[in-house]
């Protein structure tokens, strides 16, 4: 089955200053990815997901990602962040041949004023 | 709107209780989830459902059932063989296939779970 790692359990960046999560996955073939965000006692939303095609996607708010298949990655990036980004954010990994959703641990992302 | 609805959003219980809890969607999706949110452990599924009638366990059932007698209704019921039930529930739906992995999954809001 396919897996997710997130290896950055919590980051603090400055408002206005860029950002990078990271996210590895595990699967043999092309996976199915995708970048939610979730606010403190609520569900998650979607940002962004990868099926096919371009490897850079842009997602909403302003992320984006790009899913590079040599290193397993499919790391989040957003230029320029804003005190309201502070979430708890997740990568998660489909596959073709199930109908299970594999997340990873989440990031918890602070941002200081 | 078109949305997921989760119920309760707090929920105490005292040990050996079993306690329900309910998810409603009404955006026409075929597939369900009941996934556990435990903190630092991301999220781990249930159980889930493709169709009406039919459910399938995910990696830790043990201590749960779900039903499915409606497409729109697919509500989670947390039993006292549960060794470790507090936590927060989240119910997701997807509009995807059986056999697709490319399901983007709407989530509801959450159910808090806390046992005395």
């Amino acid at each position: 089955a396919q897996s997710v790692t997130q290896p950055d359990i919590h980051i603090t960046v400055s408002e206005g200053a860029s950002l990078e999560l990271r996210c590895n996955y595990s699967y043999g073939a092309t996976p199915y990815l995708f970048w939610y965000v979730q606010s403190p006692g609520q569900g998650l939303q979607l940002l962004l997901k990868y099926f096919s095609g371009d490897t850079l996607v842009q997602g909403i708010k302003g992320f984006e990602a790009e899913f590079k298949r040599s290193q397993s990655s499919f790391n989040l990036r957003k230029p320029s962040v804003h005190w309201s980004d502070a979430a708890e954010y997740f990568c998660a990994v489909g596959a073709d041949n199930n109908n299970d959703m594999r997340f990873g641990a989440g990031t918890r992302l602070t941002v200081k004023p | 709107d078109g949305g997921i609805t989760q119920s309760p959003k707090y929920l105490f219980r005292k040990e050996g209780q079993n306690v329900t809890l309910s998810c409603e969607q009404n955006l026409n999706h075929d597939a369900m989830y009941w996934y556990r949110q435990d903190p630092g452990q991301g999220l781990r599924l249930i159980y889930y459902s493709q169709i009406v009638n039919d459910f399938q366990k995910g990696d830790i059932a043990e201590g749960y059932s779900v039903s499915r007698e409606k497409k729109e209704s697919f509500p989670l019921t947390v039993t006292s063989a549960q060794k470790n039930p507090t936590a927060f529930y989240l119910c997701a739906s997807s509009l995807g296939t059986v056999t697709s992995g490319a399901n983007v999954l709407t989530f509801g809001a959450g159910s808090r779970l806390t046992v005395l």
